[in-house]
């Protein structure tokens, strides 16, 4: 079955430490995969796309098919980057038909 | 650029009634998603449409529809409200085709069943 799990609920880190957001996906073909970010009061909105291979608001996350993970990571986490994260699994093509993981809130300490 | 544009963004229903949500996509997108957001399920597929056709469908029953107009417009109803349906219901659009996938939301319509 195609799944899409994100272990953790609530991650807490102070400002300036290192952040990494898990996900691991399930999934027989070659994935595309993808992390959503929703700020307070805001849209749901792309953060970034594992094709792309670029550093969106210093977050880089890199698939590991090995371990079928796909984890957001930041060297130093900033207060803005509280949010709401959903990492995606495209199970279907190009049909904008996503897969969402549970979500993981990342509360960064001052 | 005009964002997505759902409507309307709040209501209020009783079971049994039937409900019907607009989305207008970014301009020039041609694929339109929804998305059901529960606290207990989380974000789960709905349906997409590209050119006026449904190209895929996720796993609710028959009381969910939907279709899309010749100016790209979406709208999905539910009929025979059920209280589980209280749901943030989300809408969202792409280019379409090869980048169906990258979706762009809009604020959606928080449905409540009493």
């Amino acid at each position: 079955a195609q799944r899409v799990t994100q272990p953790e609920k609530l991650l807490s880190v102070f400002k300036g430490a290192p952040v990494e957001l898990k996900c691991n996906y399930s999934y027989s073909g070659s994935p595309e995969l993808f992390w959503y970010v929703q700020y307070s009061r805001q849209r749901l909105q792309l953060l970034l796309r594992h094709i792309s291979r670029e550093s969106i608001k210093g977050f880089t996350a890199d698939l590991n098919k090995g371990e079928t993970s796909f984890h957001l990571k930041k060297p130093f986490a900033q207060e803005e980057d509280s949010a709401m994260y959903y990492c995606a699994l495209a199970s279907s093509g190009n049909t904008g038909k996503l897969i969402f993981g549970q979500g993981t809130t990342l509360q960064v300490k001052p | 650029k005009a964002g997505v544009t759902q409507t309307p963004r709040y209501l209020i229903k009783t079971r049994g009634q039937q409900v019907t949500l607009s989305c207008s996509p970014i301009s020039g997108h041609r694929s339109v998603s929804w998305y059901q957001q529960t606290p207990g399920q989380g974000l789960q597929f709905l349906f997409e449409y590209f050119s006026e056709t449904q190209r895929n469908k996720g796993n609710f029953p028959g009381r969910f529809s939907g279709r899309q107009f010749s100016n790209s417009r979406s709208e999905m109803n539910v009929s025979t409200l059920e209280l589980g349906d209280s749901a943030l219901y989300l809408c969202a659009s792409s280019p379409g085709p090869a980048g169906a996938n990258v979706l762009t939301f809009g604020a959606g319509s928080r449905l409540t069943v009493l």
